[in-house]
């Protein structure tokens, strides 16, 4: 079965720098979810979005912004890298929600500022 | 946000069952129950979810308390491959969050 596709998997970058992270949720699924993990930690809910519109914002730097495309493919934009950014960035996807929907979850990109 | 309260980790010995406790006190009562896992270097796994009964699945059996300010997810027969973190968070219903809140890490001892 098809499944939650994050692109790349891995990512180097300077400081200062801008990232862009790709996130292809499972066909028909229309709410994609991102998260940040950093070493040793939980992972912290960024921000969501159904039916391509923003539904709920989490603990997302002002530095980064995301988007839903037409085909429900997601994209988070990150602009003037820190070192703190450095994580594992989750996304998942979802047939709708309401609290009562199934996560499913990419491999993640790792990315790394040096 | 209504936040869960896990122990930080438990041990377990191989084939035996394992009950890992979820408290959830401020649980509205649309909320729904999930478990997700998350194995090293992988993406968090959904277990399982329930709102009010117990439920089954092939991987766990979820038991909600009387008054859902508790939860337990029980793992039949646990398996070297059952260590993880598993985490139990609530699902609200006209939201698209999800909570991570620190979960439980599981080690299984041969």
């Amino acid at each position: 079965a098809a499944g939650v596709i994050q692109s790349p998997r891995h990512l180097i970058k300077e400081k200062r720098e801008t990232a862009t992270l790709k996130c292809y949720p499972i066909p028909r699924h229309d709410t994609v979810y991102w998260y940040q993990q950093g070493p040793g930690q939980d992972p912290q809910f960024l921000i969501s979005f159904y039916e391509k519109m923003q539904s709920d914002k989490g603990s997302i730097p002002d530095r980064f912004s995301a988007q839903q495309f037409s085909d429900y493919h997601s994209e988070l934009n990150m602009s003037s890298l820190e070192l703190g950014d450095s994580a594992l960035y989750f996304c998942a996807s979802s047939f709708q929600t309401g609290g009562n929907e199934k996560l499913f979850f990419g491999s993640g990109t790792q990315l790394s500022v040096l | 946000d209504a936040k869960t309260t896990q122990p930080n980790s438990m041990e377990s010995n191989e084939e035996e069952p394992v009950h890992l406790p979820c408290n959830h006190s401020t649980i509205s009562g649309t909320d729904y129950i999930h478990w997700y896992r998350q194995l090293p270097s992988q993406g968090p796994e959904y277990v399982i979810h329930g709102l009010t009964s117990n439920v089954n699945n092939r991987m766990a059996s979820l038991a909600i308390a009387e008054d859902r300010k508790s939860s337990t997810l029980i793992l039949h027969r646990a398996t070297l491959r059952d260590a993880a973190v598993y985490y139990c968070i609530l699902g609200t219903s006209g939201t698209y969050k999800y909570i991570f809140g620190t979960g439980t890490r599981l080690k299984v001892l041969a």
